[in-house]
């Protein structure tokens, strides 16, 4: 099974700071590396397949790059709404899918 | 627009069972898999299994084989899982996950269900 370790767990910063979120899998899983969005009392939300296809309605402030094993995704300038946890999540060798622990970005 | 909606809440005893529907709608059923993904309280997300809606075919988690069922009913376009032998570690909201591609199962979730909250307790 393919272990994701995300860092920091937590990540305090301010609306208009840059976030970078890292994951890192314990084995390569290639390109195929997802990112979700996940407030509170909602489902999660894609934001990014494949490593950096962003997907349908997702802003040009998140991206995300990487491969084999360390895998980033960047929100450029933090909106009000970013304030969310995010998690990677792998289909590189499964089953089964597997996520990371998540990193909480909050507001400084 | 695409839609899952789950049933509602569920309290159980512990050894019981409890069975989830997830209703699809705004997309051709039978043409994309379908994944249940738990997150216990506090906690992270744990991926259960995934069904074919179209032959039925399923695989699950390791850790959950020979407690877990997903069936579905491609007349009412909805995907069951059914979780036996409930203990307190069962205790999580459950969701369903439509997998991103038609056709194939490519292991990532583009449209979530709402959740359904299942509590184990005595």
């Amino acid at each position: 099974e393919i272990v994701l370790t995300q860092s920091p767990a937590t990540l305090s910063l301010s609306p208009g700071e840059r976030a970078t979120l890292s994951c890192r899998a314990s084995q390569s899983v290639s390109s195929y590396l997802a990112w979700y969005q996940q407030k509170p009392g909602q489902a999660p939300r894609l934001l990014i397949s494949d490593a950096s296809n962003r997907a349908t309605g997702i802003p040009a402030r998140f991206s995300a790059s990487g491969s084999g094993t360390d895998f980033t995704l960047t929100i450029t300038s933090l909106e009000p709404e970013d304030f969310a946890v995010y998690y990677c999540q792998q289909r590189g060798n499964w089953p089964p899918l597997t996520f990371g622990g998540g990193t909480k970005v909050q507001i400084k | 627009q695409v839609q899952l909606v789950q049933s509602g809440a569920e309290v159980k005893k512990p050894g019981a069972s409890v069975k989830i529907s997830c209703k699809a709608s705004g997309y051709m059923f039978t043409s994309y898999y379908m994944h249940w993904v738990r997150q216990a309280p506090g906690q992270g997300l744990e991926w259960m299994g995934i069904i074919n809606p179209s032959g039925g075919s399923t695989t699950y988690a390791q850790k959950l084989q020979g407690r877990v069922t997903m069936t579905r009913d491609t007349a009412t376009s909805t995907v069951y899982m059914e979780l036996s032998s409930l203990r307190s570690e069962d205790t999580a909201v459950y969701y369903c996950a439509r997998d991103l591609v038609a056709g194939t199962p490519s292991g990532a979730f583009d449209v979530w269900g709402q959740g359904t909250m299942v509590t184990v307790s005595s």
